[in-house]
């Protein structure tokens, strides 16, 4: 296993459209979270998941925003009709339950023109 | 609602000194996890050290050690003889031991190596 995978890395789209990002956690890792990221600040929490189950959705997150883990393995980040703030750094992090840290794959960076 | 704060955005330390980034955060739980991450500029976030808040012994990991203030909820992170490659943004995070135990994170001191 070679950790966190994200894909696509880069992603450019037009205000409006619709994008979806995947997430391939550390396979016996049982949480997976997401996190936005803006230049020179903190990941933001956006929602986690315990096996396939979504655990916790942030309030700042829009209806726009909806987060899958079918199968409690792999994860996508599907963002509805996108708006220039939404231009970020996704990134995805896996763990197991307990006092281990999360692994971070390389994040998908989105930029809506 | 679990809080962490870094109030420094940024520091300098001349290459082989030591530095100490400084964290504090605010919980009501007695148990909990803390957490350095490194984010080296366009690359990935990496742990760097954790902390499980039961343990007294302030944690170490080669150049890098802790020293945790459990009453006074402070987790700050000395780096001894720095080097250039840990020039990067250093985020401080926490993590409950269970129910709400999403990661929160803190907003970053970015560090800079002085050669």
């Amino acid at each position: 296993d070679t950790g966190v995978s994200q894909n696509p890395r880069h992603k450019i789209t037009k205000r409006g459209q619709n994008v979806t990002f995947r997430c391939d956690p550390i396979s016996e890792h049982n949480r997976l979270y997401w996190y936005r990221q803006t230049l020179g600040q903190g990941p933001e929490f956006l929602t986690y998941f315990q096996n396939e189950a979504q655990l916790e959705k942030s309030r700042l997150l829009s209806d726009r925003f909806s987060a899958e883990r079918p199968k409690g393995s792999f994860s996508t980040l599907e963002i509805q009709r996108t708006e220039q703030g939404d231009s970020a750094m996704y990134l995805c992090a896996s763990s197991l339950q307990g006092p281990g840290g999360a692994f971070f794959g390389q994040g998908t960076r989105l930029t809506v023109v | 609602a679990q809080t962490v704060t870094q109030s420094q955005p940024e520091m300098s330390v001349q290459e082989a000194e030591t530095v100490t980034l400084s964290c504090t955060y605010d919980t009501s739980e007695s148990d909990y996890y803390l957490f350095w991450y490194k984010q080296p500029p366009s690359r990935q976030m990496i742990l760097v050290i954790r902390q499980e808040a039961y343990k007294q012994q302030n944690a170490t990991e080669n150049r890098f050690s802790v020293n945790f203030q459990k009453a006074a909820k402070s987790f700050s992170l000395k780096i001894s003889d720095s080097q250039l490659g840990d020039a990067a943004m250093y985020f401080c995070a926490y993590r409950a031991p269970r129910g709400d135990d999403k990661i929160i994170f803190g907003k970053g001191t970015r560090l800079h190596i002085l050669p």
